[in-house]
């Protein structure tokens, strides 16, 4: 399809185990970002990439969580020894432009649940 | 931490109302975006505003930049059902950067 392109779409995790979430972007599109989503909140940025380059991952609230774009289009989230508040959907989004007002094109995200 | 508060955060509405959904931060953005996002789905864009003051019309929604670029607002007139979902506005702090921080969302249902 000609949109960005997320999986798995549901996961559940036993509490401890490992988990990578794959985006798909849009193909030319430069920027790409991952946002973690809680039920009925606005997204909250994780990270930033620039073509393979990782730019900014302030928003990574620990060092369990790992993100990877190495050959500057599809990019994985990794999250280690998973815990229940990871529990939320994790959206990926794809801009053609680097500037801020390029439009941000979203997956359907995934839905991380860990039990 | 959300820079962005969003009001109200929910609002229901029957079908033909007017509405309006704001977005505040005691920081300058130099560009706001408003988005809707509907259940299972990605957030889609509506409106991206660059300049102080600035007002865009997309049919029924209105959208205006505050002057210091500190606010936004939202207006929808004659609501309807198709309307229903999360809206949420997203900015950009400074002119050389990339991240998008969203606001808190304002969930609508528009009841027929």
């Amino acid at each position: 399809g000609a949109g960005v392109s997320q999986s798995p779409r549901y996961k559940v995790a036993k509490r401890g185990q490992d988990v990578a979430l794959r985006c798909d972007p849009i193909s030319g599109h430069v920027s790409l970002f991952w946002y973690q989503q809680a039920l009925g909140q606005g997204p909250e940025f994780l990270t930033y990439f620039q073509n393979e380059a990782q730019l900014d991952k302030s928003g990574l609230p620990s060092d369990r969580f790992f993100a990877e774009r190495p050959e500057g289009s599809v990019s994985t989230l990794k999250i280690q020894r998973t815990q229940q508040e990871d529990s939320a959907v994790y959206l990926c989004a794809s801009s053609f432009l680097i500037l801020h007002t390029g439009e941000l094109f979203f997956g359907e995200g995934s839905r991380l649940t860990v039990l | 931490t959300q820079l962005l508060e969003q009001s109200p955060q929910f609002l229901s509405i029957q079908e033909g109302e007017n509405l309006t959904v704001y977005c505040n931060s005691s920081s300058v953005f130099s560009s706001l975006q408003w988005y809707r996002q509907e259940p299972g789905e990605g957030p889609v864009l509506l409106v991206t505003v660059v300049t102080g003051g600035e007002v865009k019309k997309l049919k029924r929604l209105t959208f205006q930049f505050g002057d210091a670029r500190k606010d936004s607002s939202l207006h929808i007139t004659a609501a309807q059902p198709g309307d229903t979902g999360l809206y949420l506005c997203a900015g950009v702090v400074g002119a050389r950067t990339y991240k998008y921080i969203f606001g808190t969302g304002t969930r609508l249902k528009v009841l027929a």
